[in-house]
């Protein structure tokens, strides 16, 4: 199975735009998706397919996915989306969770 | 509004079996669209996926846990439920039920999740 490396954290500013990074051999070849973790909560899904967004998932929650790299995006990043970000694909026999991106807004 | 609720021991002595049972309300467990899922997430770490089940039984391990896991589904319950042999701390974690969307065959999300329950394993 492949790796998911994310990066362990970002920080962005109230308004501007936080963009979370996943890397795997070939990840563009699967479907990838984000989870949400709030602390003391369960994981939300945010973005399925690589980048289609689940009912009631804000508009400024997007993703792409190509190469070697899935990208999530926030647009107009807001206080709330202070959280773990985990990114997530299925290599034909274990589904792989990255090891997770602490999203800062500050 | 479908939610699932998982149950189970808190605490697990080590080298014992870790049972946990994951119930299904609102909805049913017995549908084509869903595969229903463990996942745990060790405290402060991430997530780490243990297995899938089908309700007709069909199962999906991950291979680095395949040799002590077992996922069975309880359809007349509206269940399915864990079993994690030979236990240690390293398998001390939030264990997390899950549904998974049966859309395409090579897409594997989680869009539904229980509240998780933490079990310790300690003597």
């Amino acid at each position: 199975s492949f790796d998911l490396t994310q990066p362990p954290s970002v920080s962005v500013s109230p308004g501007q735009t936080a963009t979370i990074t996943c890397s795997g051999d070939k990840l563009g070849n699967q479907y990838s998706c984000w989870y949400q973790q709030k602390p003391g909560q369960s994981p939300v899904l945010v973005i399925y397919q690589d980048s289609k967004r689940p009912s009631g998932i804000p508009e400024r929650f997007s993703g792409s996915n190509s190469g070697n790299t899935a990208t999530l995006t926030i647009s107009g990043t807001q206080a709330v989306d202070e959280a773990d970000y985990y990114c997530q694909a299925w290599d034909y026999t274990t589904v792989v969770f990255g090891g997770g991106t602490r999203l800062t807004v500050l | 509004q479908l939610q699932l609720q998982e149950s189970g021991p808190g605490l697990v002595k080590p080298s014992e079996t870790l049972s946990l049972t994951c119930t299904v309300s609102g909805g049913s467990i017995s549908t084509t669209d869903y595969y229903w899922g463990w996942i745990r997430q060790p405290p402060g770490k991430g997530l780490e996926w243990i297995g899938s089940i089908y309700y007709s039984g069909t199962t999906y391990y991950n291979p680095s846990l395949k040799s002590r896991v077992t996922i069975s589904v309880h359809t007349s319950k509206k269940q399915f439920s864990l079993k994690l042999s030979s236990v240690n701390a390293a398998d001390t974690a939030i264990y997390y039920c899950a549904r998974r969307q049966l859309q395409l065959a090579n897409d594997w999300n989680f869009d539904l999740w229980g509240r998780g329950t933490l079990v310790t394993v300690s003597s």
